[in-house]
């Protein structure tokens, strides 16, 4: 159980482009679900924090514009990466909590590039 | 701030050594701790976590942790190594007053064959 799955798991797209990654909890209901970005050799830093249902919350620096994030259902949330830019190349990974877990169980991550 | 510090930023250990790698954080209250795994090219993978009771924690593949209240750590341990270890890992805790989850560094590890 607790499968978090992430689609696609890799994208290349060009420079001005929008691109949008899913995470979905396969098995079980996702009240909270957060982003994160992995850059090379380095430990994942969290974006932002959406709650079903409610805007999310961004960390500090985090451009919310930029990326914006939708958690339209208890097992589906997107990120989409607009106007990116060679710089926005980078690992995204998505984990989801739900009531009654003090954990968060991670998607496999999507890799995007940009050109 | 809270923090997570994992003190090893890349370990490099013959097959079959002990391995010790630590994990300190910083907060008083109640937390969660974890260790994950991430093989080359590969997603996260949870190693092992502690919510409560027996300060011993044993994991997946020949691992454990010992929660240190006192000391606010969390190390991972394994006595015997080996090639396939080689990966980076994370430590990460949840404060019980939220649900952001917080990673160390990571510290990445090299097993000579």
């Amino acid at each position: 159980g607790a499968v978090v799955s992430q689609h696609p798991s890799w994208v290349i797209c060009k420079s001005g482009t929008s691109v949008k990654i899913e995470c979905r909890s396969l098995d079980f209901q996702a009240t909270t679900m957060f982003w994160y970005r992995q850059f090379p050799k380095q430990s994942l830093m969290l974006m932002a924090t959406s709650n079903e249902g409610s805007k999310a919350t961004y960390e500090q620096g985090v451009e919310k514009d930029k990326f914006l994030i939708n958690h339209a259902s208890l097992t589906l949330s997107t990120l989409t990466v607009t106007s990116a830019h060679p710089e926005d190349s980078s690992f995204y990974i998505c984990s989801a909590g739900a009531l009654g877990y003090n954990e968060q169980f991670f998607g496999p991550g999507t890799r995007l590039t940009v050109l | 701030a809270q923090s997570v510090s994992q003190h090893n930023h890349h370990v490099i250990l013959s097959e079959a050594a002990s391995l010790e790698l630590g994990c300190n954080y910083s907060y008083g209250g109640t937390v969660n701790l974890f260790w994950y795994v991430q093989y080359p090219g590969q997603h996260l993978q949870l190693l092992l976590k502690y919510f409560s009771g027996d300060p011993l924690v044993k994991g997946i593949k020949g691992f454990e942790a010992e929660f240190i209240k006192s000391k606010f750590s969390f190390n991972l341990r394994k006595p015997s190594v080996q090639w396939s270890d080689t990966a980076e890992y994370f430590c990460a805790v949840i404060l019980n007053r939220d649900d952001k989850i917080i990673f160390g560094k990571g510290t990445r590890l090299h097993i000579l064959p």
